[in-house]
Order: C-alpha cells, then structure tokens, then sequence
C-alpha cells in the first residue's frame, strides 16, 4: 500500500498548454518532495517544501504543500518538451522516504 | 565531484546467483539508501545506512543484504537471486539531515532470468 498517492498515473498534453500534478497521504510528513525522472536516469530533487500552505516557484513550476502537510500539487505553466518525465512525489519522516507511484507527464511538440 | 555512482549498469543473473551492487558517494554524506524501482510502484526502500557502522531495513529487505563499507561506499547483495528480483535499483544518499533531500545514482538494471 502507497503511503503517498499521485493523481493522475498518466498524462499527456500539447506544448503550451497547462498541467497539475496531485500527491495525497493519510500521513502527516516533516518535509515533502519532489523529483522529476528521465528514462535510464535516477531522480532529480526538484524542490523540497516544509510548512503547511506553502508554495514556491520554480520558473514555470509551482509547488503547494497542503495546510495539513499531508497533500502537495505541482502546476506547471505553458508546458514545454523538456518538461516530459516521470514525476516523483516523496514524503520524508525520520530518514526515510515513502514515495509516490509518479505521475508519467509527456509534453508533444 | 562524481556525485553518487553505482556500478554495474546492467546486470542479467540465472535464478540461484549471487552478485553485489556497488554504490559510492563523494559528497561526504553520513546517510545512504538503497531502494528498487518497478513499473507502477514507485521507489521502494530496501535498507538504509543512517550513519557509518549502522544499517536498518526498509520496506522490503527480504532477499538482500548491505554492507556500510566505510562512509563513502554503501553495498547491495543478493545471495539467491530470484525473478521476482528483476527491477532497477537506485542507490542514494541525504544532504541535509534535517530535509532528507536526496541524490541519486544512476541505477542498475537487473534481470534475473
């Protein structure tokens, strides 16, 4: 059983246009994350948020952690190629991290 | 700096095998993890190295073993591989402690036939 559930599994969308990424838990976490995957490749960290409500920016990509901290979202604005990858939500608690399912996000030319 | 390596890229076992899975931070993290990536099921963790001289198990040890060499160096084995062993397996380590912001390897793809 996921601790942490991504919405939705797939998503495939055309360069321009708007996307949002869901990650839901049960769970409360001290800090949760978010990476983003290429094929062959590990994860990279891409932003890491820690108090409920909060929300940070990074270029086209915004991120929300929920008031409880038991939620996030990632939106990513005007959605281009390079943006294509499998997106990995993680919620850390004492040295560990459970991780999401991911959300595989393909963005056509 | 290498960042987090792991050697051998792709690996294929016979039912039975045993091989071991290398992984080596230049970072000078305290902490390293070992997790296996499935289709659908995300990354899942098998054991962890809290600290040099200290392992814990994960979500899904059975079948593995580690070994903390020293603090650079964080080692995967399985002594009986079996099909259900087939996966990609990541090795990474923390940044910060207090975050748990991890780096990442960049996997080893295993089949065991």
């Amino acid at each position: 059983t996921q601790l942490l559930e991504q919405s939705p599994q797939f998503l495939s969308i055309q360069e321009g246009e708007n996307l949002t990424v869901y990650c839901n838990s049960s769970s409360v976490f001290s800090s949760l994350q978010w990476y983003r995957q290429e094929p062959g490749e590990g994860p990279v960290l891409l932003v890491t948020v820690v108090t409920g409500g909060e929300v940070k920016k990074l270029k086209r990509l915004t991120f929300q952690f929920g008031d409880a901290r038991k939620d996030s979202s990632l939106h990513i604005t005007a959605a281009q190629p390079g943006d294509t990858g499998l997106y990995l939500c993680a919620g850390a608690d004492d040295y560990k991290l459970s991780f999401g399912a991911g959300t595989t996000v393909t963005v056509r030319a | 700096n290498a960042g987090v390596t792991q050697t051998p890229k792709f690996q294929v076992l016979k039912t039975g095998q045993s091989m071991t899975l290398q992984c080596a931070q230049d970072m000078n993290h305290n902490s390293m993890y070992w997790y296996r990536q499935d289709p659908g099921m995300g990354l899942r963790l098998i054991y962890y190295s809290a600290s040099e001289g200290t392992t814990d198990k994960g979500e899904v040890p059975n079948g593995y073993n580690v070994s903390r060499l020293n603090k650079r160096e964080f080692s995967l084995r399985l002594e009986s591989a079996a099909p259900s062993q087939t996966s990609v397996y990541f090795c990474a380590s923390i940044r910060d402690r207090g975050l748990y912001e991890q780096y990442f390897g960049p996997g080893t793809r295993l089949t065991v036939t």
